[in-house]
């Protein structure tokens, strides 16, 4: 079974620093994609940022709202996808999921984690 | 970017009716889109992928139609447990985009 557990969310005043961890499992976690997908409290689903496997270079593409101040990163040893979060402001406020892509060059969803809360707030 | 309007935004309906949700890309994305369903409190579980194509595991009253810029989502037979917000994604080109939702509530 296919299974996303995030960790790393809370409190975090603006200007800070917050790192995201993404624990998969149930998968060869090196083969697949992987994405981040935040929703702000009451409202849509916004994608942040997107990592391929080390196969197709590991390479990133970032939303221009996060661009320069997020990081994903991954540890294939481990199964665990990172969100470095940097000069955080107010209105990174969210719930973020980790989500698994079935593409190497599209942001194609399958499976979602079930998300932890990053507030942004003074 | 590309725009992904849904319509409606937010729907009531009864037990055993059906339903079509509407998602209207801004420009062509060939069949490069997804349905996801999201409770209250949970993430969102995909429906629909590659507009037209049913995930393992989804009941068959789920069906996805279209291609180019205009897409439905029908649920042929409303269950209790359907009662949800949907959303479509688009994912042909960069950055991915999500429609704004669709809340679909008990009449």
């Amino acid at each position: 079974e296919v299974q996303l557990v995030e960790s790393g969310g809370g409190l975090v005043q603006p200007g800070r620093s917050l790192r995201l961890s993404c624990t998969a499992s149930g998968f060869t976690f090196g083969d697949y994609a992987m994405s981040w997908v935040r929703q702000a409290p009451g409202k849509g689903l916004e994608w942040v940022g997107f990592i391929r496997s080390k196969a197709y270079g590991g390479t990133t593409e970032y939303a221009a709202s996060v661009k320069g101040r997020f990081t994903i990163s991954r540890d294939d040893s481990k199964s665990i996808a990172y969100l470095q979060m940097n000069s955080l402001k107010t209105e990174d406020t969210a719930v973020y999921y980790c989500t698994r892509s079935t593409s190497q060059w599209l942001v194609r969803i399958d499976y979602w984690g079930q998300g932890t809360l990053v507030t942004v707030s003074s | 970017a590309i725009q992904l309007t849904q319509s409606p935004s937010s729907l009531s309906a009864s037990v055993g009716d059906r339903v079509t949700i509407t998602c209207r890309a801004s420009q062509g994305i060939s069949s490069a889109l997804a349905w996801y369903q999201q409770k209250p409190g949970k993430a969102p579980k995909l429906l629909i992928y590659d507009a037209s194509s049913l995930e393992s595991g989804v009941p068959s009253r789920f069906s996805g139609s279209g291609s180019g810029t205009d897409f439905t989502l029908t649920i042929s037979s409303l269950q209790p447990e359907d009662f949800a917000t949907y959303y479509c994604q688009q994912f042909n080109n960069y950055p991915p985009t999500f429609g704004q939702g669709t809340k679909l509530e008990i009449k």
